[in-house]
């Protein structure tokens, strides 16, 4: 089983909706939780942390569920701009030095 | 601060050529990591530093493969012999307190080998 498991994807929506990208991680005792995100052809940034209680960031939301070991992001009103990968990343144990990327989602958001 | 830099951006280089791929890390931060990037594969970690000090090499695909970071503004991973399957992009990335914390990414060296 991969550490960092992502939707497949790609998504394909028009621009004012809402998408939802959902992630798995395999090792329970992981700390730490991101999402970052990839425009073609550039390096990846950091979108927004997770935090258990969740957090929001204008259209963006995420949300953890350490139980199930789960990761979500909400991508309400859609822009033509939010068209990237979206990259799922978890702090795993033992040392919890390094972070581990999922293969991504790409999102495509159309007129 | 201007960021991880990396060099060269583009790469390209015939099988059995050695290969030098450079970073400098934001100053101040402890962590560097090299990361290698594929359609197949996706984002791989190869090899990170805490302190100019490797801790995790389990990512290096094999021997070909080696990095350093002689200080703490500058780290090298050098592929040699270089194989075809050895093209991807390769990301150095730093950050203050390893998976803790944001880590910022270099522009990445785009590597072809032929």
């Amino acid at each position: 089983r991969k550490e960092v498991e992502q939707d497949p994807g790609p998504f394909n929506v028009p621009e004012g909706a809402t998408v939802a990208f959902n992630c798995t991680y395999s090792n329970s005792a992981s700390q730490s939780f991101f999402w970052y995100r990839q425009d073609c052809r550039k390096e990846p940034k950091l979108l927004m942390s997770v935090y258990s209680s969740g957090n929001e960031d204008g259209r963006f939301t995420a949300q953890l569920n350490r139980a199930s070991q789960y990761i979500s992001l909400l991508i309400r009103d859609s822009k033509l701009s939010d068209s990237a990968t979206y990259l799922c990343v978890v702090n795993p144990p033992p040392s919890y030095g390094k972070l581990t990327f999922g293969q991504g989602t790409i999102l495509t958001v159309h007129p | 601060d201007a960021g991880v830099i990396q060099s060269p951006r583009h790469e390209v280089t015939e099988m059995g050529q050695e290969v030098t791929l450079r970073c400098k890390p934001i100053s101040g931060h402890d962590y560097l990591f090299w990361y290698r990037q594929t359609m197949m594969r996706g984002l791989e970690l190869l090899i990170y530093f805490n302190n100019n000090v490797p801790i995790d090499d389990s990512g290096m695909p094999e021997d070909r493969f080696s990095a350093k970071m002689p200080n703490a503004s500058f780290s090298t991973l050098k592929i040699q012999p270089s194989e075809p399957r050895d093209s991807a992009v390769y990301f150095c990335a730093s950050s203050q307190q390893g998976g803790n914390t944001e880590a910022f990414f270099g522009q990445g060296t785009r590597l072809t080998v032929v």
